[in-house]
């Protein structure tokens, strides 16, 4: 059980352009989904909390006309990225939490981003 | 607001030994601490967690434990294996908020 999925795994696109990550809990209902950074060899960064039905608490520093969520069911929340720059380039990954009152967050697998 | 330190950076044992990693968080209300384990390229996976009503928690090679007053917690694991090499990663969230604050991460060296 707990299973989060991310798609796609690996995205390479020319600067400019817009990319679309999803992020889907596939055997339970991810009340919450946070997504998050990771640049190599460093933690991960939370970039912003998503509700289901609500709009996204971004943290402080990330740009939220840049990196667009939605969270528009309890299994499924997208991560646009907007006007990619290399700059960009990074690891995402996604995590959820289920609706059960616990504070457990499962990790989706990542999807490697790199704008040429 | 919530901050978490971990050390050390890099840890390099035995195969065999045990290994030790410790964490500390600044805000009291924290109640919920994981532990994750990362390998290279690949999700952080939920390795063991422990909440602030409780000690010590204990599975198989792994525990993990808190020190409330202090504020750490640590986790160790015993007959390190090989395949226990990654980087870990210890957070902490506090009481209705579920937000991760994560340490910076502990790459640990199995060597045999």
């Amino acid at each position: 059980g707990a299973v989060v999925s991310q798609h796609p795994s690996w995205v390479i696109c020319k600067s400019g352009t817009s990319v679309k990550i999803e992020c889907r809990s596939l055997d339970f209902q991810a009340t919450t989904m946070f997504w998050y950074r990771q640049f190599p060899k460093q933690s991960l960064m939370l970039m912003a909390t998503s509700n289901e039905g609500s709009k996204a608490t971004y943290e402080q520093g990330v740009e939220k006309d840049k990196f667009l969520i939605n969270h528009a069911s309890l299994t499924l929340s997208t991560l646009t990225v907007t006007s990619a720059h290399p700059e960009d380039s990074s690891f995402y990954i996604c995590s959820a939490r289920d609706g059960t009152g616990t504070d457990t967050q499962y990790f989706g697998p990542g999807t490697r981003l790199t704008v040429l | 607001g919530e901050n978490v330190e971990q050390h050390p950076s890099t840890l390099s044992v035995q195969e065999g030994d045990s290994a030790v990693i410790k964490c500390t968080y600044s805000d009291s209300a924290s109640n919920y601490f994981p532990w994750y384990k990362q390998e290279l390229g690949k999700r952080p996976q939920l390795i063991i967690d422990i909440r602030s009503n409780v000690g010590e928690k204990k599975d198989q090679r792994i525990a993990v434990t808190l020190n409330k007053t202090a504020k750490h917690f640590s986790l160790h694991i015993t007959e390190t294996q090989p395949e226990d090499s990654a980087v870990y990663f210890c957070a902490a969230s506090g009481v209705g908020n579920y937000q991760l604050i994560w340490g910076a991460g502990t790459k640990l060296i199995i060597k045999p």
